[in-house]
This record gives C-alpha cells, sequence and structure tokens, in this order.
C-alpha cells in the first residue's frame, strides 16, 4: 500500500539553526513532490514544490530536495525563527491523480528564542 | 492576493442531521477539492471536481456526501445525514490549470456532530 511517512515526533530547535524535515514514501511513482505548512486550527499553506527531475528547490530560508532512488525529500529551514514553529505536511499525488494530493501525518517544528 | 473562503467556520450538528458546508474558491480556478482531517490525524483526500462533475473520490466519500458547484462562485460539500465519525475539519482547495497540482487551501470548517 502507498505510504507518506515523517518524523513523528516533535523537532524543537533554537532561533538560528537549520531543521531538516524528512519525508519518506513507499509505492508511488510521483511527477512532483510537495510541502505544505499547517497551523493550528487552520488550512494547509503551500510551500514548495519539487518535481521528479529536480534534485533541489530554494525558496528564501527554505531548501527542498527529492532523491527519486532512495524516494525520500528532505526539506530545510535555515536561520530558524519562532515564527516558523508549525506542523509541515509532506504531499504527493498518485501517478495519473494529480489532484488527489495525500499527505504525511505532519512534523512539529518548534523554535525557540 | 485572491484566497478560498468558506462557511461557516463552525458548525454543530445532532447525528443524522444534515449539513453543507461552503466554500468560494479563487476565481480563475477550475479544479475544486475537498479534504477533511480528524483532529490529530492527517488531511484526507475526499473529492475532486472538475468541468461540473466529480473527477476523483475517496472510499471516504460514500453516498452520504454529494459536492455541488450550484453557482460561478460556490462549492459545496453535502453530508446527508451526519454521523459522529464525520466530525472533523473540512477544508476546501482549490487550483488553476498547469498549476501542476498546487492546492490552495481554504481556512476550514470544524464540523462537530453531536
Amino acid at each position: 500500500s502507498q505510504k507518506i511517512e515523517q518524523n513523528s515526533e516533535a523537532l524543537n530547535i533554537q532561533e538560528g539553526k537549520t531543521a531538516t524535515l524528512t519525508c519518506n514514501y513507499t509505492n508511488y511513482s510521483p511527477a512532483y513532490l510537495q510541502w505544505y505548512r499547517q497551523d493550528p486550527g487552520r488550512g494547509p499553506v503551500f510551500l514548495l514544490l519539487i518535481r521528479e527531475n529536480e534534485k533541489e528547490k530554494r525558496k528564501e530560508r527554505l531548501k527542498v530536495t527529492f532523491d527519486t532512488t532512495l524516494k525520500q525529500s528532505l526539506f530545510h529551514i535555515t536561520a530558524s525563527q519562532p515564527a516558523d514553529s508549525a506542523t509541515y505536511l509532506c504531499a504527493l499525488a498518485p501517478q495519473g491523480s494529480w489532484g488527489k494530493l495525500q499527505f504525511g501525518a505532519g512534523t512539529q517544528v518548534v523554535v525557540t528564542p | 492576493e485572491p484566497e478560498v473562503t468558506q462557511t461557516p467556520s463552525h458548525q454543530v450538528t445532532q447525528m443524522g442531521q444534515e449539513v453543507i458546508l461552503r466554500c468560494v474558491p479563487i476565481s480563475n480556478h477550475l479544479y475544486f477539492y475537498w479534504y477533511r482531517q480528524i483532529l490529530g490525524q492527517k488531511v484526507e483526500f475526499l473529492v475532486s471536481f472538475y468541468n461540473n462533475e466529480i473527477s476523483e473520490k475517496s472510499e471516504i466519500f460514500d453516498d452520504q456526501f454529494s459536492v455541488e458547484r450550484p453557482d460561478g462562485s460556490n462549492f459545496t460539500l453535502k453530508i446527508r445525514s451526519t454521523k459522529l465519525e464525520d466530525s472533523a475539519m473540512y477544508f476546501c482547495a482549490s487550483t488553476s490549470p498547469g498549476s501542476q497540482g498546487t492546492q490552495y487551501f481554504g481556512p476550514g470548517t470544524r464540523l462537530l456532530v453531536l
């Protein structure tokens, strides 16, 4: 069966450090992978999309890598700030069903001053 | 910046009652979705809608659920006879052609079935 796995334990880091989150998947052949941010009681907010032929993508302090051989994506927040505290969700769509996003359970990030 | 809106923000209903959750997607978007998130669990896909018909639906989206785009702006999710296990946050999302699946989510409706 298809699975998307993210670290279930919260990641506690100090302001200014880099947070690294992992997303592993099985039984998908995704054309792309997405990362979303979710604050408590709110809807997911799109952050980054990386295609299967891209190794790395950056947006401001965010960086995503995508290794289709390892079936893994890493999500980095550099120079983290307390405002980065949220749950970060990895999302994939099955091949041929690009709109049917399937989400991992998310990893909570807590950035302390 | 355009955004997806949803009403109501909270809805409390009795088991067996019908509820209609409303969404106004971003105006130039053509693909619409409903997801749900039970407290403490993953965001789960329910249904996708394009060109006035359902494109895909999950196993969760059984005969108790229906979707409609009654006019040019609203997109609704109806639950015909609510069950306790329907209590969840319901998110509407939309996307434009060529966005490669990037979806824009609304703030959600928290549904509580008593």
